[in-house]
């Protein structure tokens, strides 16, 4: 298998302006886990499915943050209006469980909003 | 809520010892630890479920004791190749939330000659 599958690898866009994250979890992984890494505040877990429904959203930051998770092979992370203190290292992670196994990371998204 | 780690940053020399500890305020049911090297992502080290075991992973083990909710990682006779951010994440027992994996601020760690 491939890995977890990020897209973009790097993002630069406009304050307003719409982003979309995307990511392809590893095939047979019911967890996907997403994550937001600055320095100020480490690893954020932002959200996470399973079995393509969301869980826990209490870490999305705002209401201009949203996820989806339409099947069980593709996630987006949309903000919109993006911000400049939007700006960070997005995280996508698939895992066979909540807890009981590794959790396995894409190579992220970092995303600086101008 | 985030698990608290200690120290934030380690500076060692090759060959010395290091201890990072983490903390939590909730009932946990298992402790993870990774490793992230800058411009990387994160790297799965091991895991300890509940039942306060400890496991190694050659000169890298961990300890978790679920009464005190908290885990330490031990790294002795450090190498070069040990520094980067060190990251404990927390899982919650089944039935005390829905929490998924949530990882601290991370313990920066640096291995000098």
């Amino acid at each position: 298998d491939a890995g977890v599958i990020q897209s973009p690898r790097h993002e630069v866009t406009e304050m307003g302006q719409e982003v979309t994250l995307r990511c392809k979890p590893i095939s047979g992984h019911d967890y996907l886990f997403w994550y937001r890494q600055t320095m100020m505040r480490g690893l954020e877990l932002l959200i996470y499915f399973n079995n393509n429904v969301p869980i826990d959203d209490s870490g999305m930051p705002e209401d201009r943050f949203s996820a989806k998770m339409p099947n069980a092979s593709f996630s987006t992370l949309k903000i919109q209006p993006s911000e400049p203190r939007d700006s960070a290292v997005y995280f996508c992670a698939s895992s066979t469980s909540r807890g009981d196994t590794e959790a396995f990371f894409g190579q992220g998204t970092r995303l600086t909003v101008v | 809520q985030q698990p608290v780690q200690s120290p934030q940053a380690v500076i060692l020399r090759e060959g010395e010892d290091a201890v990072i500890n983490c903390s939590s305020s909730k009932a946990l049911y298992s402790v993870h630890w990774y490793r992230q090297k800058h411009g990387e992502a994160p790297v799965f080290l091991m895991i300890l479920l509940k039942g306060g075991e400890q496991k190694g992973h050659d000169k890298i083990s961990a300890s978790f004791n679920e009464k005190k909710q908290q885990s330490s990682l031990y790294l002795t006779a450090s190498q070069l190749s040990y520094s980067g951010t060190y990251f404990c994440g927390t899982v919650t027992v089944p039935g005390g939330g829905a929490d998924g994996l949530t990882f601290g601020k991370g313990t920066h760690l640096i291995i000098q000659p």
